[in-house]
Parts: C-alpha cells; sequence; structure tokens
C-alpha cells in the first residue's frame, strides 16, 4: 500500500522562476493538502484540494496556486519564486475533508531559491 | 482562530529516562489534537490523536498524550526513551469547520542521549 509520494525529492531554482511540485495521494485518500515547513518552523497551510477544487487556503499569496486531478493527484505551482519561498514543500492526504481526519504526510520536497 | 504553544524548543534527555513535550493550544472552537513526528529528512508521521472521548489517548512506539480541556493542555509523554525517539515533534489542532486544516506548533527537538 503506497503512503503519499512526491516528486521531485529537491530542487534548485533561480529567484523569479517558476516550479512545479508534485504529490500523489495515498491509496484510497481522495483530499489533498499542502504544506510549507521553512528551516526550523512548524508545516504552515497552503491549501487544500477536494473533488478537484481548492476548498480552503492559508495566508499564502496568489503565487502560489494548485490543481487537482480527477486521480486524486495535485500539483502545487509557485510563480515569480523570492528567496524566502526556500523551505520543505509537504504534501498530506486524507479520506475526506473533514476535521478529524488525520493527515498522512509525503517526505516533502526540498525547494531552494538561489 | 486556532494557536498552538509548544514550550520547549529542545528537550534533552537520557536513555530509559521519562519525558515529556509540552503542548498549549487556543482555540474558541471544539478542537481535534495531534502529535507528529519529524525523523531527518522525512515527512511527518502521526503519533496519536484526540477526536472525542477517553483525554489519555494511547499511541504508536509507547507515546501517550493527556487532553486537559481546563488547561488547553495535550502534552505528551513517554515513560522510558530510546535512542530511537530523537526527532522533531510538533503538536497541532484542528478546530469545528476547519476541514483539515492543521495548525502546527513550531516543535520541539528531542534528543535522546546514551
Amino acid at each position: 500500500d503506497a503512503g503519499v509520494t512526491q516528486s521531485p525529492t529537491h530542487l534548485i531554482k533561480t529567484r523569479g522562476q517558476q516550479v512545479t511540485l508534485r504529490c500523489s495521494p495515498k491509496s484510497g485518500h481522495d483530499t489533498v493538502s499542502w504544506y510549507q515547513q521553512a528551516l526550523g518552523q512548524g508545516p504552515q497551510f497552503i491549501f487544500q484540494y477536494y473533488e478537484e477544487e481548492e476548498r480552503q487556503r492559508g495566508n499564502f499569496p496568489d503565487r502560489f496556486s494548485g490543481h487537482q486531478f480527477p486521480n486524486y493527484s495535485s500539483e502545487l505551482n509557485v510563480n515569480a519564486l523570492l528567496l524566502g519561498d526556500s523551505a520543505l514543500y509537504l504534501c498530506a492526504s486524507s479520506l475526506g475533508p473533514q476535521d478529524n481526519s488525520p493527515l498522512h504526510f509525503g517526505n516533502g520536497t526540498r525547494l531552494t531559491v538561489t | 482562530a486556532q494557536s498552538v504553544t509548544q514550550l520547549d524548543s529542545q528537550v534533552p534527555v537520557f536513555e530509559e529516562a521519562p519525558v515529556e513535550l509540552r503542548c498549549n493550544y487556543s482555540s474558541s472552537v471544539s478542537v481535534y489534537l495531534f502529535w507528529y513526528v519529524q525523523y531527518p529528512n522525512q515527512g511527518l508521521q502521526l503519533l496519536l490523536k484526540y477526536l472525542s472521548g477517553s483525554t489519555l489517548v494511547k499511541g504508536i512506539n509507547g507515546f501517550e498524550a493527556e487532553f486537559n480541556k481546563s488547561q488547553t493542555s495535550f502534552h505528551l509523554r513517554k515513560p522510558s526513551v530510546h535512542i530511537s525517539d530523537t526527532a522533531e515533534y510538533f503538536c497541532a489542532v484542528s478546530g469545528s469547520n476547519q476541514g483539515g486544516k492543521l495548525i502546527f506548533g513550531q516543535g520541539t527537538e528531542l534528543s535522546v542521549k546514551p
């Protein structure tokens, strides 16, 4: 039973570029959430996708956008990269968007912006 | 709005000693509480969760936590730690109608020494 898988594992981009991160949820899960974890900090909620729609969004600018596909996989896109976007980006999946659905996390994509 | 405060950023302890990692939360609505563990270069793994019912919650790897509504706390405990418990621990809260959006604390680095 595959867990949450993310790709790539590491990525180096230049300021101003655009990046796309990918996530496949745990088998049987239909909801995907994205979190940003800066070095030494706890994860911060970016947004959540369910039924191919963005259902909730955290305090992140419009440069951060996403998509969910019919097979429940998801992409996170970040435009006009800033140095401050350097972080570990975590994808989490759950069965439904309910408050009490435990999240299962992937190992993350480490993004470095130079 | 909800918030989570982990009272200790670092907790050093000797192997086989007991440990308590402290977590306080604030919320104006009913909450669900979680503890996650993060090993180096990995994503987050769910240790335990409080959704309702008994205030003493048992999790994986011998960890347990107690929900105290009057003190708005959810401290994590283990009676005897192992070297392999060395990791970062995150307390998180989800509230009613938050649809799976987790608010994380800053994390507590548990360092188990031989």
